[in-house]
C-alpha cells in the first residue's frame, strides 16, 4: 500500500528550529519528485517546498525561503524539512506529498507544528 | 495568482454546484483541484484541468482553459461538504479555497 507518514511536529518557541521527516512506503520513492505543504489554522493550503527526485532541483515559497531547507535520503525513502527561525506564522499542519507531473497525487496525514512562546 | 469564488456556498444534498478558479493571466492545462476536510489530508480530485484522479466519483467534473477553470459537482452527497482548492504549476500556489457547506 502506497503511503507517506510525517513526523517531528512539536511545540516550539519563536526563533527556534524543528526538523520534520516523511517516510514513504509502497512505491519507488527515488523515482518521484516530492513537496512539502502546510495548512495554517483557519487559512488556506500553502505549498512551501519542492524537491526533485535526485535533489538537483529545489524550490521554496517566498514565505520560507532562506529559513527552511528540504532534503531527502532515497536509500531511507525519507524526505526532510529543516525549519529554522520559526515564527508564529509558521504554525500549521505540515504535509508531505508526492508530485506527479505538476499534481500532488498522494499526501501524508500531516504533522502539527505550533510556534508559540 | 489563482482567485476562487465564491468563498462559501451553502447548499443541500442533491443540489449541483460549480466552483470557479480564475488565473490572473493565461495558464496552461496543468491545473488541479483538491478536496480538504478537517482532520484529513487533502485529496486530489482533478488534474490537467479535466481528468479525474483514480477513484474519484463521476459526479466531479473539471473544465476550463486559459484563465477560467471550474469544478462542477453534480448531485452533492453528504461527504462532498468540504473546502475545495485549485492549484496550478506556474508558481505552485493554491487558490484561496471555496467552502461548500450545508
Amino acid at each position: 500500500q502506497e503511503q507517506l507518514a510525517e513526523s517531528g511536529g512539536a511545540l516550539v518557541k519563536p526563533g527556534g528550529s524543528l526538523r520534520l521527516s516523511c517516510v514513504a512506503s509502497g512505491f519507488a520513492f527515488k523515482d518521484y519528485n516530492m513537496a512539502w505543504l502546510r495548512q495554517p489554522p483557519g487559512k488556506g493550503l500553502e505549498w512551501i517546498s519542492y524537491i526533485s527526485d535526485t535533489e538537483y532541483t529545489l524550490y521554496y515559497a517566498d514565505s520560507v525561503r532562506g529559513r527552511f531547507t528540504s532534503s531527502r535520503d532515497n536509500r531511507r525513502k525519507s524526505l526532510y524539512l529543516q525549519m529554522d527561525s520559526l515564527t508564529v506564522d509558521d504554525t500549521a499542519i505540515y504535509y508531505c506529498a508526492r508530485v506527479l507531473r505538476y499534481r500532488f497525487d498522494m499526501w501524508g496525514r500531516g504533522t502539527p507544528v505550533t510556534v508559540s512562546s | 495568482v489563482l482567485t476562487q469564488s465564491p468563498d462559501t456556498l451553502s447548499l443541500s444534498p442533491g443540489e449541483s454546484v460549480t466552483l470557479s478558479c480564475r488565473a490572473s493571466q493565461y495558464v496552461d492545462k496543468y491545473l488541479s483541484w483538491y478536496q480538504y476536510k478537517t482532520g484529513q489530508p487533502p485529496k486530489l480530485l482533478i488534474y490537467d484541468s479535466s481528468l479525474r484522479a483514480t477513484g474519484v466519483p463521476a459526479r466531479f467534473t473539471g473544465s476550463g482553459s486559459e484563465r477560467d477553470f471550474a469544478l462542477t459537482i453534480s448531485s452533492l452527497e453528504s461527504e462532498d461538504f468540504a473546502v475545495y482548492y485549485c492549484h496550478h504549476r506556474d508558481d505552485w500556489t493554491f487558490g484561496g479555497g471555496t467552502r461548500v457547506e450545508i
